[in-house]
């Protein structure tokens, strides 16, 4: 299985919002909802940012909403913030594994 | 609070086996999938597997396959992780997660704090 497609790299302003992009195939994330999205800080775990396309865990901020149409996934930042700085992975479940995107960096300029 | 504790660094030479673990605290292990994402410094995430501690059912990532063998303990609530002969593009940091439910689908909600693995040839 081949990993989910993301850019390399999205970077805007304080206040500003962004959108990463995730695209799969209809074996993966387009066949079924479980898209899921994970923000990183260097040398530290991934921590859950969105499950199931659209739906935030508790504790995380209403600035981060995803969303998905066929093949392509999305995770929108708006309102960005010097803290949001770090990597992002988009992953999908394909019936019998995990795949993971390639990862994103966010850099707030 | 639901945590997962992982066994510290290791260094080793290829071909040496290793096993590194996870324990989980806080919740009741056996029901809840747990699984090993591998990081290669500087590189992306990637699945290896996954363990359903309760009666073992295990599903590994196609890449991972006959690579590497996760296993558990459930009476002392703990995840394994091995490789019988190892290489050098085994150096990587491993990171145990528990699954936010019930599904195989279901992402990873917890994490342990990752356990950085290097072989030197």
């Amino acid at each position: 299985q081949s990993a989910l497609t993301q850019p390399a790299s999205v970077s805007g302003s304080p206040g500003q919002s962004i959108t990463i992009s995730c695209t799969g195939t209809s074996s993966d994330l387009g066949g079924n909802n479980y898209v899921s999205w994970y923000q990183q800080y260097p040398g530290k775990a991934p921590k859950l940012m969105i499950y199931d396309v659209s739906i935030r865990p508790s504790g995380v901020s209403n600035r981060f909403s995803g969303s998905k149409s066929g093949n392509t996934a999305s995770l929108t930042i708006s309102g960005l913030q010097a803290e949001d700085d770090g990597d992002y992975y988009c992953s999908s479940y394909t019936g019998s594994s995990t795949v993971f995107g390639t990862g994103t960096k966010v850099s707030v300029l | 609070e639901v945590q997962l504790e992982q066994s510290g660094a290791e260094v080793k030479k290829a071909g040496e086996f290793l096993k590194i673990s996870c324990k989980g605290s806080g919740y009741i292990f056996s029901t809840y999938w747990i699984g090993w994402v591998r990081q290669i410094p500087g590189k992306g995430l990637e699945s290896m597997g996954i363990i359903y501690p309760d009666d073992s059912d295990t599903r590994y990532s196609p890449s991972f396959q006959g690579q590497v063998t996760i296993s558990v303990d459930k009476s002392i609530s703990t995840a394994y992780l091995q490789w019988s002969s190892l290489k050098a593009s085994d150096t990587a940091m491993y990171y145990c997660a528990r699954l936010r439910g019930t599904y195989a689908g279901d992402p990873f909600n917890i994490w342990g704090q990752g356990t950085m693995v290097t072989v030197s040839s």
